[in-house]
């Protein structure tokens, strides 16, 4: 089973401040790197899909960047809104025998103090 | 409105019975999903099926059941084996390409709680 680590654990900011979490994954095994946000009570929703070394993405104001070689993707927020806040969870997308599968970090989870 | 659904959102059973969680999709999407969280842990892949008729064990997959006859549909049996089964379970759905990559589509997730 693969190690996808995420960092930091939880993290408290205030309206207005940017930020930005880390997801380490081993990069021989990368395929792509899926980011979702879970808002308490809803669904996990995809924000982006990273599949390229030095791939920037970037959706209003949150944006992420993709190290392959050294196994790492940051996200960024900026400008941060309570509604921003959520869980952000990362997962690698690798080779499972044949097929396909996504192994997810523990998640960062974001306060947005107002 | 296209959209997975999962049902019930609350489940209490008694240690010892077998359970299925239910999963329906209308997004036309070829594969689908099953995830398990626990507190602290991220999603862990219990089964997923790319095609109806097949499906393959994920990392969990001990305890567990699943079928894929219909594109639509894929439930999920936590059996009495299942030494753990206290969890919250989700259900994803994605679209198979060429590439592989696309998204994932989720559930709004069973809570289950074995008593």
């Amino acid at each position: 089973i693969l190690n996808v680590e995420q960092s930091p654990q939880s993290l408290h900011v205030q309206e207005g401040d940017s930020t930005n979490f880390t997801c380490s994954f081993p990069s021989s095994n990368f395929y792509a790197l899926h980011w979702y946000r879970w808002e308490t009570a809803k669904s996990p929703e995809a924000l982006f899909v990273m599949t390229l070394n030095g791939d920037e993405k970037k959706k209003g104001r949150i944006s992420a960047t993709l190290n392959t070689k050294e196994g790492y993707s940051y996200l960024y927020i900026k400008g941060s809104q309570p509604e921003d806040s959520a869980t952000y969870l990362c997962a690698l997308l690798h080779f499972s025998g044949s097929a396909r599968q996504l192994t997810f970090g523990s998640g960062t989870q974001l306060t947005v103090l107002p | 409105d296209g959209g997975i659904t999962q049902s019930p959102k609350y489940l209490f059973r008694k240690e010892g019975q077998n359970v299925t969680l239910s999963c329906e999709q209308n997004l036309n999407h070829d594969a689908m999903y099953w995830y398990r969280q626990d507190p602290g842990q991220g999603l862990r892949l219990i089964y997923y099926s790319q095609i109806v008729n097949d499906f393959q064990k994920g990392d969990i997959a001990e305890g567990y059941s699943v079928s894929r006859e219909k594109k639509e549909s894929f439930p999920l049996t936590v059996t009495s084996a299942q030494k753990n089964p206290t969890a919250f379970y989700l259900c994803a759905s994605s679209a198979l390409t060429g590439t592989g990559v696309n998204e994932q589509f989720f559930g709004p997730g069973t809570r289950l709680t074995v008593l």
